[in-house]
This record gives structure tokens, sequence and C-alpha cells, in this order.
């Protein structure tokens, strides 16, 4: 069981908008601004997409964008692509020098 | 951005240790203001931070795996590495490593990751 809940699926239709969730009981995410979101591709290493709820890594596109509310995170991926199919993991600062992950979301593109 | 590469035996024992070592290129650790990480992912599952290093040195485990861990750091190889120790099939997993700037994740960039298999 992940530290962090995420749906397990997600889908959309090119151009589309879709949103990813990541939340924790416990709220590590409602107590911190430490929320980063990681692309995944088959068989690849994740890439930072998002950190520090909000902001985008340089070469990351504008599409991708994050938010918070509550104990609640949020990846919105707008005008969805063909190559934005993928696995996609939220993690939080949990205090004490400890970081948790959600256990994914794999995002189709219909 | 500097590159990360994992290396170390793919295969494990139960109950043996388990030893990678990361190597850093195009960037050096030593005096770098960053951490150096280890995530994992077991086969089809989700990742789990292991732990990190500070390049000065200080260390930081995930409780859950703490009394098994061990990192480490040589600047003159700029290389860092981790040992878990009593392994069992629980721990067969891609072992990938990381650069951070704060112990509060963003981890980036990250290696390709290893494949290390527990297993008699």
């Amino acid at each position: 069981q992940s530290a962090l809940t995420q749906p397990p699926s997600a889908s959309g239709s090119p151009g589309q908008s879709v949103t990813i969730s990541c939340s924790r009981t416990n709220s590590d995410v409602g107590s911190y601004n430490y929320v980063s979101w990681y692309q995944q591709h088959p068989g690849k290493a994740p890439k930072l997409m998002i950190y520090e709820v909000t902001k985008r890594p340089s070469g990351v596109p504008d599409r991708f964008s994050g938010s918070k509310s509550g104990n609640t995170a949020s990846l919105t991926v707008s005008g969805l692509q063909a190559e934005d199919e993928a696995d996609y993991y939220c993690s939080s600062y949990a205090g004490s020098n400890n970081v948790v992950f959600g256990g994914g979301t794999k995002l189709t593109v219909l | 951005q500097p590159q990360l590469q994992e290396s170390g035996p793919g295969l494990v024992k139960p109950s043996e240790t388990l030893s990678l070592t990361c190597t850093v290129s195009g960037g050096s650790i030593s005096n770098s203001g960053y951490y150096w990480g280890w995530i994992r992912q077991p086969p089809g599952k989700g990742l789990e931070w292991i732990g990190s290093i500070y390049y000065s040195g200080s260390t930081y485990y995930n409780p859950s795996l703490k009394s098994r861990v061990t990192t480490s750091v040589d600047t003159s190889k700029n290389q860092f590495s981790l040992k878990l120790s009593s392994v069992t099939a629980a721990d067969t997993a891609v072992y990938y490593c990381a650069r951070h700037p704060t112990i509060t994740g963003s981890y980036d960039p990250w290696g390709q990751g290893t494949l290390v298999t527990v297993s008699s």
C-alpha cells in the first residue's frame, strides 16, 4: 500500500485535458509545499515534470501544471498528446527527512 | 545537467548484502550543494525512496529501511553507493540513483536504473 493515493488510471482524447489527483489522509500533502510529479514511459527512468506543487523544470511543456487544495495535489495535462501516455507518480515530503510516493496513475490517450 | 549511471550485481542471494554504485559524469559531487539519492521500483509497482546522502556526507534514510541501509560518497571517484543488508525477494526491484537539491525531493536527473533480483 502506497503512502500517497492516486487513481490507478486516467484517460482522455487528444487535445483534451486530464487531471490526476494525489492525496494522503495524514496531511503530508497539506502540510508541505513539496509535492513533485514524475512521468515514466515503459522501461524508462522517471522524469521530473512538476516540483514544489506548481513549478516546472526547464524544458517541460507548459501543458503540464500542478496545484494543491487541502490534502490533495493535482497534475493537469492540457492539450493531450500521444506522447503524454505514460505512468505518472506524485511524491511529497513527509517530514522528518522522509519522502513518500504515490502508487502511480496510468494515463491513456484514447 | 550531470549524467548518472548505476552499476552493480544483477543477482543477489537472500540474506546477503546488495551493493550498488552510482557514477556521476558531467558534474562534481564535491561541494555541489546537492543531495544524491536512491529510489527503487519493484517490477510492476510504484516508486519507493530508499535514502540519500548530502555531498558533505550527511545521510538520510527511509524509516522503513533504515536498519538495513547504508549510503556513502567517494568524491575522488565522483561516485556514491548504496548497501542494503539482509535482502529478501521483496527487495527485488529496479534501483535508480538521482540528484536532488533539497531533502524534500525533486529528483532530477535520474540514472537509467538497474534491475537487482534477489534469488538463490
